[in-house]
């Protein structure tokens, strides 16, 4: 099986602009959670969407959105980007955010975002 | 906070040697959960714990967790090159939706 997979796996962008972040949770695996790392930091929660509902937001600005699609992909957008969005963007999934197992989130390798 | 707190911050070791690295908290929590996060990559699911649990094994991992000291230990046995990594601990208060709240993480590195 697949695990979580997120594109693009790179991305250089200018100030001002705006990204579009995409994550594929594992099948079957119905929350997808966006976190924020910057370098030399532990992981940031962004969002929680859950049944295509948003769930949870973190502490970011309002420039920062996400959805979720009906097959639970889900997309991170970043408007008027600023240089401290350069960061690695991590997507996790899990079966449902309110029952755990033994097994936690899910992480895909993250896309890295460099603003200049 | 509900974020966990890793110590120390780095830890260097020889090959076959043990690592042992902490957590510490201030909530209460439903359960806490090790991540392994290698150079600048996704992170890696390790071992949950939870929180009527006092200790836990998975291979050459060992967790424990003191929930009166709102505290818990990770300790990889026998360590190898390849456990180089950076480790994280998440508590979880279990009302939280699935939200993991990190700290800087212990960045560990095994000498051959």
């Amino acid at each position: 099986d697949a695990g979580v997979t997120q594109s693009p796996t790179h991305l250089i962008k200018t100030r001002g602009q705006h990204v579009t972040l995409r994550c594929s949770p594992i099948s079957g695996h119905k929350s997808v959670s966006w976190y924020q790392q910057v370098l030399g930091q532990g992981p940031q929660f962004i969002f929680q969407y859950y049944e295509k509902e948003e769930r949870g937001r973190g502490n970011f600005p309002d420039r920062f959105s996400a959805r979720q699609f009906p097959n639970y992909s889900s997309e991170l957008n970043v408007n008027a980007l600023l240089l401290g969005d350069s960061a690695l963007y991590l997507c996790a999934s899990s079966l449902d955010p309110g029952i755990w197992t033994n097994y936690g989130y899910t992480f895909g390798s993250g896309t890295r975002l460099t603003v200049v | 906070s509900q974020q966990g707190e890793e110590d120390p911050q780095a830890l260097s070791i020889q090959e076959g040697e043990n690592a042992t690295m902490n957590c510490s908290y201030k909530t209460s929590i439903n359960n806490l959960q090790w991540y392994r996060q290698n150079s600048g990559r996704g992170l890696v699911h390790l071992i949950l714990i939870r929180s009527n649990e006092r200790e836990k094994h998975s291979g050459r991992l060992r967790v424990t967790l003191d929930t009166s000291k709102k505290s818990s230990s990770l300790l990889i046995t026998a360590s190898r090159a390849a456990d180089t990594a950076s480790y994280f601990c998440a508590p979880d208060r279990g009302s939280t939706l699935g939200r993991l709240y990190f700290g800087r993480g212990t960045q560990l590195t095994v000498w051959p």
